[in-house]
């Protein structure tokens, strides 16, 4: 059981480039999160899915887009990178059942110079 | 839209010593989690309060819910160096229909030896 699994690890981008960050949980929950979390700062919301062929934005959605094909994978696309997504993103999961809390992954730090 | 408050930003104790963080929502919650986050980490699931004035204890770590299931709290008693850390609440807004928690600012910790 890994849980919420993340890659990559690290990753530099060049302005203008485009990535896809990986999300795969095996805990078969519904709900799958996208955050980004700036130096020293909390955790901003970018999208969010209540299960597959369902997601919809966060507070901070802009120059990012999801898809969830499927209850395992939770992916992130970057299209044309700026300075200000140099970020670490971490993806996470629920079940409906809160009390368990979010099972987060253990992140990708971007930088884009 | 909700924010969640936490004071202080940062504190620095002396092994032994008590620390406490506080949560303030601008709006009523159903419930709050509490997630710890290590230096470098990932944040990790600490505990779900639910009732108005519940209060609950992990060990050295107490949490209490407000009466006006506004505010939070997490107390740490005799503070140890594996304590250090960012502790963030989250919280549910009441009447949301998806449970998409809001984060607080967090309140990162350092315990010197």
């Amino acid at each position: 059981n890994a849980g919420v699994t993340q890659t990559p690890k690290f990753r530099i981008l060049k302005i203008g480039q485009s990535m896809t960050l990986q999300c795969a949980q095996d805990m078969n929950h519904n709900y799958m999160y996208w955050y980004r979390q700036d130096p020293g700062m909390g955790l901003k919301l970018i999208y969010y899915s209540v299960g597959a062929g369902i997601t919809d934005k966060g507070e901070v959605p802009n120059g990012y887009n999801v898809s969830r094909s499927t209850t395992e994978d939770f992916p992130l696309r970057l299209e044309l990178a700026a300075p200000s997504q140099t970020s670490v993103y971490f993806c996470a999961s629920s079940s409906p059942y809160r009390i368990y809390g979010y099972t987060f992954g253990s992140g990708t730090r971007l930088t884009v110079v | 839209g909700q924010q969640v408050m936490q004071i202080p930003q940062y504190q620095h104790v002396q092994e032994g010593e008590d620390f406490t963080t506080y949560c303030n929502s601008s709006t009523t919650l159903s419930n709050i989690q509490w997630y710890k986050q290590r230096p470098g980490g990932h944040p990790v699931f600490l505990i779900q309060l639910v009732k108005s004035g519940e209060v609950k204890k992990q060990k050295r770590l107490t949490f209490q819910f407000g009466e006006a299931k506004k505010n939070s709290s997490l107390h740490i008693t005799a503070t140890q160096t594996t304590d250090v850390g960012t502790y963030f609440c989250a919280g549910l807004e009441m009447n949301t229909g998806f449970q998409k928690l809001v984060f607080g600012t967090g309140t990162r910790l350092l315990v010197s030896p």
